[in-house]
């Protein structure tokens, strides 16, 4: 069965300093998707990246990166240069096979305070 | 313009009232979900529409009935709704079948049952 766990319930970072937030995963599925996304006060959860069990390179989005360790089963997400702003809930996901959504499943989240 | 709209943002109903939420996206996506987040515990996945066919129903009890009339649209229908139910409710579309994506979320709904 699949799971995702992420140990941090909350994690402190000073502003402009970068943070790694961390995510294991466990599948026995070799085909998956991972993801990372941000969840405000406002309640809206945002996507901010991906990474494909098949891709070689880790995924960069911006100030986001993902750090895929495969044989770990782990998919760190690190924030580069912290803003005030990315104060928020951070949750990873899996997802897996190549086209289905359907069974997206979330870990429990780690929200992040950005201290100025 | 967030792409996925919901309404009402807030709600709050006694246990004896029928209420819906809504959930509207101007994506073209062609799946559509419906989430609850409860405080301390992972999202759970409650429906999937894809193509407005139902494909999931993770045990939801059957005070909540879902209604997908169309692609753009997802309606969640409450009724004799427990205190426990209270949480944040949220709606999602993905276009599925086409590669690597995340799933577009709206704002959710809060709601409160009294």
């Amino acid at each position: 069965a699949q799971k995702i766990t992420q140990t941090q319930p909350g994690m402190f970072v000073q502003e402009k300093e970068a943070v790694t937030l961390d995510c294991t995963y466990d599948t026995s599925d070799p085909s998956y998707g991972l993801f990372w996304y941000k969840q405000p006060s406002s309640g809206e959860m945002i996507f901010l990246i991906y990474q494909g069990s098949y891709d070689q390179q880790n995924a960069t989005e911006g100030r986001y990166s993902l750090n895929f360790q495969k044989a770990r089963k782990s998919a760190n997400l690190v924030i580069s240069a912290s803003q005030l702003g990315d104060s928020a809930m951070y949750f990873c996901a899996m997802r897996e096979g190549n086209t289905g959504g359907f069974k997206t499943i979330f870990g429990a989240g780690t929200r992040l305070f950005v201290k100025a | 313009e967030t792409g996925v709209t919901q309404t009402p943002r807030h709600l709050v109903m006694g246990m004896t009232n029928k209420k819906s939420l809504k959930c509207e996206q101007h994506l073209g996506h062609n799946a559509m979900y419906w989430y609850k987040q409860s405080a301390k515990k992972p999202l759970e996945l409650m429906f999937v529409y894809s193509l407005e066919e139902r494909v999931e129903n993770n045990s939801v009890p059957s005070r909540f009935s879902p209604e997908c009339p169309n692609s753009s649209h997802l309606f969640l229908h409450l009724h004799t709704l427990q205190p426990e139910d209270s949480a944040l409710y949220l709606c999602a579309s993905s276009q599925e079948g086409q590669g690597p994506h995340g799933y577009t979320f709206g704002s959710g709904t809060r709601l409160t049952v009294v």
